[in-house]
């Protein structure tokens, strides 16, 4: 079945630095992809919507010059975290949309950030 | 404004069946969803649900009801590994998933 990888699982860095989040749709091309922030025992929120050729759609409260967003490619969505806050730490996970037709939302493992 | 809603945290048995309730108010409806989240991981699917009635796959089944908003997962013959969290979510009228919070499913031999 199609799968989402995300990539690094796991990353810890200093505050002010940038980490960068990719996500790859393996076997089939994604046009959108969804990136979604996960604080403990919350549920997913909607970061913003990746478009392939185009900007990205960000949610209301979302801050676009710090969390830069890239879809170059058909397989490619990358998520930067610039001048990374320890309040930036979280779990954050892509996801390959769901539309007509399509009976299952694909998800990437996740990435835990942890900045110190 | 949209809102799903689900119970913070349920415990069952070993063995035994649960029921888990997901109310939602959408704007607009294209399918519910339920996944399964261990503690640090991605969600997985386990069902979905666009029209009345219900759904059974294995151990799990899944209910919807859309003139009452409703839908249930019913997890049977509960196994340890069922402890997680089950989230429900909501297609809406363009197709973006609303997400209830999760309930939290704790098994106890």
């Amino acid at each position: 079945g199609a799968v989402v990888s995300q990539h690094p699982s796991r990353v810890i860095c200093k505050s002010g630095t940038s980490v960068k989040i990719e996500c790859r749709s393996l076997d089939f091309q994604a046009t959108t992809m969804f990136w979604y922030r996960q604080f403990p025992k919350q549920s997913l929120m909607l970061m913003a919507t990746s478009n392939e050729g185009s900007k990205a759609t960000y949610e209301q409260g979302v801050e676009k010059d710090k969390f830069l967003i890239n879809h170059a490619s058909l397989t490619l969505s990358t998520l930067t975290v610039t001048s990374a806050h320890p309040e930036d730490s979280s779990f954050y996970i892509c996801s390959a949309p769901v539309g007509q037709g399509v009976t299952e939302a694909f998800f990437g493992q996740g990435t835990r950030l942890t900045v110190v | 404004g949209q809102n799903i809603d689900q119970p913070t945290e349920m415990t069952a048995t070993e063995g035994a069946i649960v029921q888990i309730n997901c109310t939602y108010q959408t704007s607009g409806f294209n399918g519910l969803f339920w996944y399964q989240q261990h503690a640090g991981e991605a969600p997985t699917f386990l069902s979905y649900n666009v029209l009345d009635g219900l759904e059974e796959k294995g151990r799990f089944s899944s209910f919807l009801s859309r003139s009452k908003g409703y839908s249930y997962l019913l997890l049977k013959e509960l196994q340890m590994k069922d402890s997680a969290s089950y989230l429900c979510a909501v297609l809406d009228s363009n197709y973006q998933l609303i997400w209830g919070a999760g309930t939290k499913l704790i098994i106890k031999p």
